[in-house]
């Protein structure tokens, strides 16, 4: 079965620069989430959206914006990269009506500020 | 008091034994829970649900005791293959943000 989809899976960025990661969510599922999670960490939630529309925002920095498109895969845009950025990123999609609360989670995209 | 609570471990634990560990959390409307496994430098993938009547899966056992507001996990005849980091998750309702990672549990079975 298809799974959730991220790329890159490693990237390294030095400070100031830019970075963009991309996630495909398993199809049909209306819901996608974006965490992030750092070294000995538990993942935090960054923002979510709901069929295309930005549902919940966490703790996401201002240096940060995503957006779902039309075909439901979603962009995580960094800026001004600082050091403690370096983290691994997490996408996961659900279904918001499968009554399960379970939410599938990517591989995770691997980022590296030097 | 932290909204989760676990107890982060390493807790080393020879193979066949039995192993449990508890989750505690302080929101009291919180709706739902889950336990999830992340191996290391991989992503969390949903383990169980628990229930308030509690649930079994194989050799998995998970109680939820909304009195004492913990959730625990219970794991019986361990393999060398439970070897994880075990995530209590807790939905609180009001979308993506009511849900809330605990820092997990890390578990090594050893042969």
């Amino acid at each position: 079965a298809a799974g959730v989809i991220q790329s890159p899976r490693h990237l390294i960025k030095e400070k100031r620069e830019t970075a963009t990661l991309k996630c495909y969510p398993i199809p049909r599922h209306d819901t996608v989430y974006w965490y992030q999670q750092g070294p000995g960490q538990d993942p935090q939630f960054l923002i979510s959206f709901y069929e295309k529309m930005q549902s919940d925002k966490g703790s996401i920095p201002d240096r940060f914006s995503a957006q779902q498109f039309s075909d439901y895969h979603s962009e995580l845009n960094m800026s001004s990269l600082e050091l403690g950025d370096s983290a691994l990123y997490f996408c996961a999609s659900s279904l918001r009506g499968s009554g399960t609360g379970e939410l599938f989670f990517g591989e995770g995209s691997r980022l590296t500020v030097l | 008091r932290k909204e989760v609570e676990q107890d982060p471990g390493p807790f080393n634990v020879p193979e066949g034994a039995t192993v449990a560990f508890n989750c505690t959390y302080s929101n009291s409307a919180s709706q739902s829970f889950f336990w999830y496994r992340q191996d290391c430098r991989k992503e969390p993938k949903l383990l169980m649900s628990v229930y308030s009547s509690g649930n079994e899966d194989g050799r998995f056992t998970a109680q939820l005791n909304r009195a004492s507001q913990y959730i625990s996990l219970l794991i019986r005849d361990s393999k060398l293959s439970d070897s994880a980091t075990y995530l209590c998750v807790l939905y609180s309702g009001g979308g993506a943000d009511g849900l809330t990672f605990g820092k997990g549990t890390h578990l090594i079975i050893q042969p």
